[in-house]
């Protein structure tokens, strides 16, 4: 089954800097990447998401990159903010919907 | 349009009693997940279901656990003699037909076994 690692599992970064995640997979069957963002004792949001067929997208400070050949995908953060602390999960899943997710990356923006 | 809802929200049982969460899909949504969460660690699938039909429950412990999603009312993780070691939070999450991929969470049930 699809394997999910994510690093690093935690991140501290001055406020207007900028924040990577990185995620490999172990499926090249995987064609759907999302990153959920979970404030403490909340549900996971969906923040951004790509699919196989995208090298890249980007919405507004936040964009994801996908390199299917390696098999490993990154959230990139620009001019991070207090409020984008939280924990970061990226996942993989095929057509299946066999969601799986990386063990997360608790991100700390100090002011 | 209410997004997925979960209850209770939180749940306490003792040893060896039985829990039940229930989780209510977005409207228009035919399939639901459901994950579990221990203290400061990631999401773990359990299993995936469609109206009345599980389609994988390979996250799922063979023994204790079970879950339904009838053709009418919410679907129902229930977890039979629990121990201890169910205490977790567990979210399901939705997603409609036209996008079987992209799952909505809901709020999440945090049971506790004392």
């Amino acid at each position: 089954g699809e394997n999910v690692e994510q690093h690093p599992s935690t991140l501290s970064v001055q406020e207007g800097d900028s924040a990577v995640i990185k995620c490999t997979y172990s499926d090249s069957a995987s064609n759907y990447f999302p990153w959920y963002k979970q404030e403490l004792g909340k549900r996971p949001q969906l923040i951004i998401d790509i699919r196989s067929n995208v090298g890249e997208k980007k919405d507004q400070r936040i964009a994801v990159t996908l390199n299917k050949t390696a098999k490993h995908f990154s959230l990139h953060i620009t001019e991070t903010q207090p409020e984008d602390s939280a924990v970061y999960f990226c996942a993989a899943s095929t057509h299946n919907n066999d969601m799986r997710f990386g063990a997360g990356t608790r991100l700390t923006v100090k002011p | 349009n209410a997004g997925v809802m979960q209850n209770p929200r939180h749940l306490v049982r003792r040893r060896g009693q039985e829990a039940r969460l229930r989780c209510s899909p977005m409207k228009g949504h035919s399939h639901v997940y459901w994950y579990r969460q221990l203290p400061e660690e990631g999401l773990k699938f359990m299993v995936y279901l469609q109206k009345e039909n599980i389609i994988d429950e390979s996250g799922m412990p063979k023994e204790r656990f079970s879950a339904e999603f009838p053709k009418e009312g919410p679907s129902i993780l229930r977890i039979q003699q629990v121990v201890r070691g169910d205490s977790a939070a567990y979210f399901c999450a939705s997603s409609p037909p036209s996008a079987t991929d992209t799952q909505y969470f809901g709020p999440g049930t945090r049971l506790t076994v004392l």
